[in-house]
């Protein structure tokens, strides 16, 4: 089984704050790091998925980063907003293919107060 | 584009039913679905792989005898829980890949909340 850590669990920022959360992950047989968002009463949406050492992806306020030789990726919220609210969750595919299966890690809920 | 419906959203019934969960693809073909378990405040956990026209493929530990699965068709994946009992009380999540594409996103349901009493 593949051991996925996000930090931190959980985070309260107030709303217009900048906020940064980290997914670590076995470096071994990367494929490629997904990231979603989850509101509650919602399904799971797709915020990235990413490849590449160095890669960097950015979806409006939000952006993330990709370290495959450590093994680890930051995901980046600028000027939180309430609707930003959710649970982010990061899952890499180590399966060393484009259809590898995905492990999820626990998540890091974001609540942001106005 | 790309939604995944799952039906039913609740289910709540007594220990020793049967139960069912359908996951669908409206607006792509799904070659490959997935279908996922979460236990209070844990991660998503893969349960088993649904491949259209084949049989599943399942995570160690899953059973593969309770938790049936069949992906008879491009958009359509379903779970039946068999002979449930509380301890299969969760949450169940399905997710769909687009077929023939690469390194896309999962597209996920709004997933099942399986109460057995």
């Amino acid at each position: 089984i593949l051991n996925v850590e996000q930090s931190p669990q959980s985070l309260h920022v107030q709303e217009g704050d900048s906020t940064n959360f980290t997914c670590s992950f076995p470096s071994s047989n990367f494929y490629a790091l997904h990231w979603y968002r989850w509101e509650t009463a919602k399904s799971p949406e797709a915020l990235f998925v990413m490849t590449l050492n160095g890669d960097e992806k950015k979806k409006g306020r939000i952006s993330a980063t990709l370290n495959t030789k450590e093994g680890y990726s930051y995901l980046y919220i600028k000027g939180s907003q309430p609707e930003d609210s959710a649970t982010y969750l990061c899952a890499p595919n180590a399966g060393g293919t484009s259809y590898g299966k995905l492990t999820f890690g626990q998540g890091t809920i974001l609540t942001v107060h106005p | 584009g790309a939604v995944v419906s799952q039906h039913p959203s609740r289910v709540i019934c007594k220990s020793g039913t049967s139960v069912k969960i359908e996951c669908r693809s409206l607006d792509f073909q799904a070659t490959t679905m997935f279908w996922y378990r979460q236990f209070p405040k844990q991660s998503l956990m893969l349960m088993a792989t649904s491949n259209e026209g084949s049989k599943a493929t399942y995570e160690q530990g899953v059973e593969k005898d309770k938790f049936l699965i069949n992906h008879a068709s491009l958009t359509l994946s379903t779970l039946t829980v068999t002979s449930a009992h509380p301890e299969d009380s969760s949450f169940y999540i399905c997710s769909a890949r687009v077929a023939g594409v690469y390194n896309q996103p999962q597209h996920f349901g709004d997933g099942t909340r399986l109460s057995i009493l």
